[in-house]
């Protein structure tokens, strides 16, 4: 199986702030790789398709990047409804996911 | 509207069964490929298994292989999974996902439409 490491596991942030969290996978995956928001309670909802396509509906502010082993989300400036956890899945081999961030008000 | 509507979680004992449905509905259910994604309390995501879109390929994570079997009926626009020989580890919240389409390509495990879930417990 492919692992999926995501980092930081939390993280708390300011309204406005910009976001990285940063997903390492123990192998090549190319750009199979996808990001899911979830908020409590909530399933989960994906934002980020192929390692950098923005899903339909989703913010300009979130962007992916990244191919290979390491991977990247940016929220390019923080909003409130955007406090949530958040997960990478690689989708090169039976799928597997990070072990998610979440992101708090700071 | 897209909706996934799943049922049939609930208490159940190690070694019980359990089957849990999800009901499709505002799209073409036949043309997409359908999985279950769980996640147990407190903790991540697992996938657990996804479906072709005719039925007739399937595939499992290796904790559920030989235990649980994923099926659906595309008349009635339903998907199910079968749980046997429950463990306390298959605790969880199991979701229903649709495999997202785009033009003409699918994508199994890029899951785009998500029920609000059900929780199964095992315990005694």
């Amino acid at each position: 199986d492919i692992q999926m490491t995501q980092s930081p596991s939390s993280l708390s942030a300011s309204v406005g702030d910009r976001v990285t969290i940063t997903c390492r996978a123990s192998q090549s995956i190319s750009s199979y790789l996808n990001w899911y928001q979830q908020k409590p309670g909530k399933a989960p909802k994906l934002l980020i398709f192929a390692a950098s396509s923005l899903q339909s509906g989703v913010p300009s502010r979130f962007s992916g990047s990244g191919s290979g082993t390491d991977f990247t989300l940016t929220i390019s400036s923080l909003q409130p409804e955007d406090f949530a956890t958040y997960f990478c899945q690689q989708t090169y081999s039976a799928p597997t996911f990070g072990g998610g961030t979440t992101v708090e008000i700071k | 509207e897209v909706q996934l509507v799943e049922s049939g979680g609930g208490l159940v004992q190690p070694g019980g069964s359990l089957r849990l449905s999800c009901a499709a509905s505002g799209f073409t259910f036949s043309t997409y490929w359908m999985s279950w994604v769980r996640q147990a309390p407190g903790k991540g995501l697992e996938w657990v298994a996804y479906i072709k879109q005719d039925g007739s390929e399937k595939y499992y994570v290796d904790s559920v292989k030989g235990r649980f079997t994923i099926s659906r009926d595309n008349a009635k626009n339903s998907l199910s999974l079968q749980m046997n020989s429950l463990r306390a580890e298959d605790t969880a919240v199991y979701y229903c996902a649709r495999g997202y389409c785009s033009g003409t390509s699918c994508y199994r495990a890029t899951f785009d439409y998500w029920g609000q879930g059900t929780l199964v417990t095992v315990s005694s």
